[in-house]
Parts: structure tokens; C-alpha cells; sequence
């Protein structure tokens, strides 16, 4: 069974850096784009990053464009999300999910149970 | 503000059907593929419908997806109270830069 397991959520002071990470198993990881999407409290979904297989395309939300940095190292499973300058509207329950394909743009069928960020002082 | 917008809301009673509406442009739902997903409090999301209207082998055949231009539809038949969730459309939007885009989400109360 393919399982996404996300680790490195805590709280973090506004200005502030966090490292998360994810790590797959059941499944061929590196044929697979992965993506990090993020839950605010009390909110809906928002999609923050998306890294091809070989790491050849990455893309990021607006918001967080230039704070945040997605990269993978397919000979562990693992996805991580660099996220620097944390800002209080970056709190939220952080998700790993896989594409169907290798390339970004896909349907997203199997996620992690999330890792939660609070950036307050 | 979602780029794809749903209703934030929909109700019916159990054995009922019900839909959800997602809309969006044509960078975005028309011309591209539309996923739905569920999501129960407390827990992560889970696809529902993908392209379009395809279900994964695990989910019923209660759930159904439909697209027409730059809207989607989800709709679910004989309604249980354990349908009773968020369910979020999604698209990839390809304009300057590829991104992905989520509507606001839809609360399901079956009644």
C-alpha cells in the first residue's frame, strides 16, 4: 500500500525557518511528482508547490514563492519543503501528496496525514 | 479568494442526491483535467474523481463527475450520513506559471 508519511512541523517564530519532510513508501517514488499543499485552520485547501520526477520542473504558489524552497532525493523516498521568513499566514497543517505521473500536472491520489506548522511569537 | 469557486455549502436528506458545482476559466478547468476530493474533519484529503470523471477502484459508484467548459460537477446518489464531509474541486491552471488550483471547498451536511 502506498503510504506518505510528513514529518518536521512545529512552532516557529515570524522570520523564522522549518524544514519538513516526507517520505514515501508501497511505491516507486522517484517515477512520481510530488507536491506539498497546506490546510489553514478552519480553511480550505491551498495548493504551495509542486517538483517533477528528476526534479526537472518546480513550481510554487505566489504566496510563497521565493520564501519557500521543494526538493527531493529519490534514493531515500523523501520530498522536503525548505521554508524560510515564515510569516504568521503560513501556519497550517502541511500535506504531501503524490501525482499519478511524472510529470506535475496530475490528480493527486495518495497523501500524507499532514505535519502541522504554527508561526507565532 | 479560491480561483475556483464552489458553493460553500449543500444539504440533503439521506437517500437523496445532491450536487456540488466547481467553476472556473478556460486556463484552468477548460482546458485542463478536474479532481475532486473528500475530506472528513480532521483528516487528510482523499481523491474522489479524477479526470473529469473517473473513480478510483475504491470509491462507490454514488460518486460521479461531469465537466462542460469551464465548470465541473460532482454529484452523489443515495446520500449517507457518512458522506457528510468537505469536498474540494481541483485543476491545474497554466497561465504565466503552472499551479494548481483548489476551489473553496463545499460542506456536506446530509440531513
Amino acid at each position: 500500500e502506498a503510504q506518505l508519511v510528513e514529518s518536521g512541523g512545529g512552532l516557529v517564530t515570524p522570520g523564522g525557518s522549518l524544514r519538513l519532510s516526507c517520505v514515501g513508501s508501497g511505491f516507486t517514488f522517484k517515477s512520481y511528482s510530488m507536491n506539498w499543499v497546506r490546510q489553514a485552520p478552519g480553511k480550505g485547501l491551498e495548493w504551495v508547490s509542486s517538483i517533477s520526477g528528476s526534479s526537472t520542473y518546480i513550481y510554487y504558489g505566489d504566496s510563497v514563492k521565493g520564501r519557500f524552497t521543494t526538493s527531493r532525493d529519490d534514493a531515500v523516498n523523501s520530498l522536503y519543503l525548505q521554508m524560510d521568513s515564515l510569516r504568521a499566514d503560513d501556519t497550517a497543517t502541511y500535506y504531501c501528496a503524490s501525482n499519478n505521473d511524472f510529470w506535475t500536472e496530475g490528480y493527486m491520489d495518495v497523501w500524507g496525514k499532514g505535519t502541522t506548522v504554527t508561526v507565532s511569537s | 479568494q479560491s480561483v475556483l469557486t464552489q458553493p460553500p455549502s449543500v444539504s440533503a436528506a439521506p437517500g437523496q442526491s445532491v450536487t456540488i458545482s466547481c467553476s472556473g476559466t478556460n486556463s484552468n478547468i477548460g482546458n485542463n483535467y478536474v479532481s475532486w476530493y473528500q475530506q472528513f474533519p480532521g483528516t487528510a484529503p482523499k481523491l474522489l474523481i479524477y479526470d473529469n470523471y473517473k473513480r478510483p477502484s475504491e470509491i462507490p459508484d454514488r460518486f460521479s463527475g461531469s465537466k462542460s467548459g469551464t465548470s465541473a460537477t460532482l454529484g452523489i446518489s443515495g446520500l449517507q450520513t457518512g458522506d457528510e464531509a468537505d469536498y474540494f474541486c481541483a485543476a491545474w491552471d497554466r497561465t504565466l506559471n503552472p499551479r494548481c488550483v483548489f476551489g473553496g471547498g463545499t460542506r456536506l451536511t446530509v440531513l
